[in-house]
């Protein structure tokens, strides 16, 4: 995901439903995808991370699949609560390219109580 | 765990002063970095430092900025002088071993940084 833009995409869910936000990304030299949650006035926090040589990678209540075919990224969180209402951003790593770790734009997600 | 420290957390400012951010990065951790965040770019990456040493300041937008990392517990980030289009949130974050084995940074609050 390209970092730029004013407009931030909103998904909205119902709380106890699942979420699923996505992220595309376009260097197929990317080697960790990372997820991290940002709450309004706070820094992002990390959530969950991935490695290019995996598909899939599961935490609590959270979950990670990578399409690589597609330069594709998504998080899933089950039963979504209240408390997980936040901006969402993905970030990739880039090995050969000095290590940088760049965000994408973002999503935020809005829980429906 | 205290975190990674950030201060001032707010500061309001006019044109043409110095800024000073400071930032106490997470203990035993030897990589720091410095993000800005806006609405029109996101979170961009302005420097990062391995164990003390820049090592990528690709990011600076210009001579204004200015980071240093004397020691392994203490981060400063200046600008001088401000300008009206340096306002933002500035992340300081830091990481172990980052690009070794750690993949993970923490970050701080930020310093919400307005210049008027």
């Amino acid at each position: 995901g390209e970092s730029v833009g004013l407009h931030l995409p909103t998904l909205s869910v119902q709380e106890g439903d699942n979420s699923i936000i996505n992220c595309a990304y376009s260097n197929s030299a990317s080697d960790y995808f990372i997820w991290y949650k940002q709450e309004s006035g706070k820094g992002p926090q990390f959530i969950i991370d991935i490695r290019s040589n995996m598909d899939k990678r599961q935490g609590q209540r959270v979950t990670v699949l990578l399409n690589k075919t597609v330069k594709h990224l998504s998080l899933q969180i089950a039963a979504t609560q209240p408390g997980d209402s936040a901006v969402y951003f993905c970030a990739e790593i880039i090995r050969s390219s000095g290590d940088k770790l760049t965000f994408g734009t973002g999503t935020r997600l809005a829980v429906r109580p | 765990d205290a975190g990674v420290i950030q201060s001032p957390r707010h500061e309001v400012t006019e044109m043409g002063q110095e800024v000073t951010l400071r930032c106490k990065p997470i203990s035993g951790h030897n990589s720091l970095f410095w993000y800005r965040q806006t609405m029109m770019r996101g979170l961009e990456l302005l420097i990062y430092f391995n164990n003390n040493v820049p090592i990528d300041d690709s990011g600076m937008p210009e001579d204004r900025f200015s980071a240093k990392m004397p020691n392994a517990s203490f981060s400063t980030l200046k600008i001088q002088p401000s300008e009206p289009r340096d306002s933002a949130v500035y992340f300081c974050a830091s990481s172990l071993e980052w690009g070794v084995s750690g993949n993970t940074i923490y970050f701080g609050e930020g310093s919400w940084l307005t210049v008027v």
